[in-house]
């Protein structure tokens, strides 16, 4: 049972380049979340899913896409990247009612 | 709109010292409380949560109590170890009505606790 798996662990791209992080989990969590943590300022959400097929903004949500075509994955894109978008990015996973959200181990991305 | 405000860090302390970490939030609706913990090169896990007020979250060693009156879920702990050294992140999470906040929370900036032996 591996929980939530994030691919890839770091990434360099350049600046106008795209990329796509993927998210997944085996634990049949109807939500999802991408988050981004800078220094100083927590997680802020990108986007966040409540099912299957839905997609929604969240706090940050400008520079980067995301698509939810099977439950179990999430991902999120960026078509054009900014050295503002050098971040650690979280996926999370979280029960119908619970309020928990379990977090995969992160990808760090750097835009140069 | 929802904020969680943290006591500002980084915090050092000796091992077997006593930890507090504050937290306070405001919040429309009837938030849940949490506090999530990072260890390094991790992603974050939960240590505690309290859905009511008055409700006391524990878990190894660490305790926070949601204090309605005063909007505030400080962490606390009697003797940390050097094992404890991580971020911590208090985060609420509305429960409305309407249910439409769809487990969003809203964290802190985070506390660095660094113990040393």
């Amino acid at each position: 049972n591996a929980g939530v798996t994030q691919t890839p662990k770091f990434r360099v791209l350049k600046t106008g380049q795209s990329m796509t992080l993927l998210c997944a989990q085996d634990m049949n969590h109807e939500y999802m979340y991408w988050y981004r943590q800078d220094p100083g300022m927590g997680l802020r959400l990108i986007h966040y899913s409540v099912g299957e097929g839905t997609t929604a903004k969240g706090e940050v949500p400008d520079g980067y896409n995301v698509s939810r075509l099977k439950k179990q994955n999430f991902l999120l894109g960026l078509e054009s990247a900014a050295p503002s978008q050098t971040s650690v990015y979280f996926c999370a996973a979280g029960h119908l009612t619970l309020y928990e959200q379990y977090f995969g181990p992160g990808t760090r991305l750097t835009v140069t | 709109g929802n904020s969680v405000t943290q006591m500002e860090g980084p915090v050092t302390l000796s091992e077997e010292a006593f930890l507090t970490i504050n937290c306070t939030y405001t919040a429309t609706g009837y938030p849940s409380l949490f506090w999530y913990v990072q260890y390094p090169g991790e992603g974050l896990q939960l240590l505690l949560k309290a859905t009511k007020a008055d409700d006391k979250g524990s878990n190894k060693g660490f305790e926070a109590t949601y204090r309605k009156e005063t909007t505030s879920f400080h962490l606390e702990k009697g003797s940390v170890q050097v094992s404890d050294s991580a971020v911590y992140f208090c985060a609420l999470g509305i429960t409305n009505a309407g249910g439409t906040s769809y487990g969003k929370l809203t964290f802190g900036q985070g506390t660095i606790l660094t113990v040393h032996p």
